[in-house]
């Protein structure tokens, strides 16, 4: 499975955008860019996902570089509430693994009033 | 719809005792993966359950097991508790969108081996 690289922890300020990067050099044309989130105490959450094109849903917004050797998660306006670890992950739809997610650390995003 | 629920939240178990985790889906959803979250390793896949066969398996000691019955519940079992299977156990059910898949994961079960 392609790895992805992300950074340990981020913070950002309550109301202003967050861009979380995620590195992925080794991806092939067939994974499909993922991002959970984990809040405290919870389960991790389905926040976005896409293949080549950027991606708009109510939580958040995926940019995928054009080599999609990289992407970054948008938050548009940072709350409290968005504190977590975020995951980025590739899935292989060429694969069977379709049930298995590979977890890395994650990046702890940091809220602050 | 219900979300993923699990059962019980809460466990403490002795060591060399066995435990089994419970895992109802979201309705419709036909997979169901559990995964074992401690500090030192995170988020590990254990196994995934599809049409009551497993069909991917992490790579755990076959102390881990699990099954799924007809109507997509699903059950782990852990059988000769070690301390070091103290961990947050996660289940989650899959859903397919386009060429892909999305993961609703539950609550979780907090086992403390003791």
């Amino acid at each position: 499975d392609a790895k992805t690289t992300q950074p340990n922890s981020m913070e950002s300020n309550e109301e202003e955008p967050v861009h979380l990067p995620c590195n992925h050099s080794t991806i092939s044309g067939t994974d499909y860019i993922h991002w959970y989130r984990q809040l405290p105490s919870q389960g991790p959450e389905y926040v976005i996902h896409g293949l080549t094109s950027n991606v708009n849903n109510r939580m958040a917004s995926l940019a995928i570089a054009e080599d999609r050797k990289s992407s970054t998660l948008i938050l548009h306006r940072a709350t409290l509430r968005d504190a977590a670890v975020y995951y980025c992950i590739l899935r292989d739809v060429s694969s069977s693994n379709t049930g298995k997610l590979i977890f890395g650390q994650g990046t702890t995003l940091q809220v602050k009033p | 719809k219900a979300g993923v629920t699990q059962t019980p939240r809460y466990l403490i178990k002795t060591r060399g005792q066995q435990v089994t985790l419970s895992c109802s889906p979201i309705s419709g959803h036909r997979s169901v993966s559990w995964y074992q979250q401690t500090p030192g390793q995170g988020l590990q896949f254990l196994f995934e359950y599809f049409s009551e066969t497993q069909r991917n398996k992490g790579n755990f000691p076959g102390r881990f097991s699990g099954r799924q019955f007809s109507n997509s519940r699903s059950e782990m079992n852990v059988s000769t508790l070690e301390l070091g299977d103290s961990a947050l156990y996660l289940c989650a059910s899959s859903v397919r969108t386009g060429p892909s898949y999305e993961q609703y994961f539950g609550p979780g079960t907090r086992l403390t081996v003791t």
